[in-house]
């Protein structure tokens, strides 16, 4: 069975880093690509950036682009999410997914979500 | 464009067919995906490709493209299809991803 599963929520300060965790089960974790999904309090879904774990090959949104830092490391089938410096805005529900099958922009499965909360 | 639009809200009454829309350029190239959110839960994948359904989605549930408009259609609305409903595509470049800004619909 495929599962990804995220790292708990967290609660930080403006100016803080952080880096948030996807482990992938139950498949070729180097095989598929794994992209990061923001959503805001009450808003929509946003297409923050994707890796490919077997070469780490990642592309961002423009929107994203220098904001954040995608990762992973294979050899424990994990991805991350990565911020150097947080801000009150970056609060969200953040969401892993990974493609249904290995060509097609569609995404099969989800992650439980990792609500950041970013406060002073 | 990379963008994709979608109207904020439909409602349907319930036992009746409803089609949601997503219209960007990016759809005439690529197909749209079709995902279903319900409160506080991750979001579900329902369509994709050109009209397909993953294990256990029912088979009220449909896709359609014409020129940049991609369409979702419900045919007999139940009253657990009350959720949020977001198309994903690519953008022009066909590298990255792009999601609508969703739908809610209401069941009557």
């Amino acid at each position: 069975e495929v599962q990804l599963v995220q790292s708990g929520a967290e609660v930080k300060k403006p100016g803080e880093s952080l880096r948030i965790s996807c482990k992938g089960s139950g498949y070729s974790f180097s095989s598929y690509w794994v992209a990061w999904v923001r959503q805001m309090p009450g808003q929509g879904l946003e297409w923050m950036g994707i890796i490919y774990p077997g070469d780490s090959d990642t592309r961002y949104s423009p929107s994203f682009q220098g904001r954040v830092t995608i990762s992973a490391d294979k050899s424990i089938s994990t991805a991350y999410l990565q911020w150097n410096s947080l801000k009150a805005s970056d609060t969200a529900m953040y969401y892993c997914a990974r493609r249904l099958d290995p060509s097609g922009s569609y995404y099969g499965y989800w992650g439980q979500g990792t609500l950041v909360t970013v406060s002073s | 464009s990379s963008e994709l639009t979608q109207d904020p809200a439909v409602s349907v009454a319930l036992g009746q067919t409803v089609r949601i829309t997503c219209q960007g350029d990016s759809l005439r190239s690529y197909y749209a995906s079709w995902y279903q959110q319900k409160p506080g839960q991750a979001p579900v994948l329902v369509i994709y490709g050109k009209n397909n359904r993953p294990s256990g989605i029912p088979d009220r549930f449909s896709g359609s493209r014409s020129g940049s408009t991609a369409s979702f259609t419900i045919t007999g609305a139940q009253a657990e299809d009350e959720a949020a409903y977001y198309c994903k595509s690519r953008d022009s470049s066909g590298n990255l991803g792009v999601f609508g800004g969703g739908t809610k619909l209401t069941v009557l």
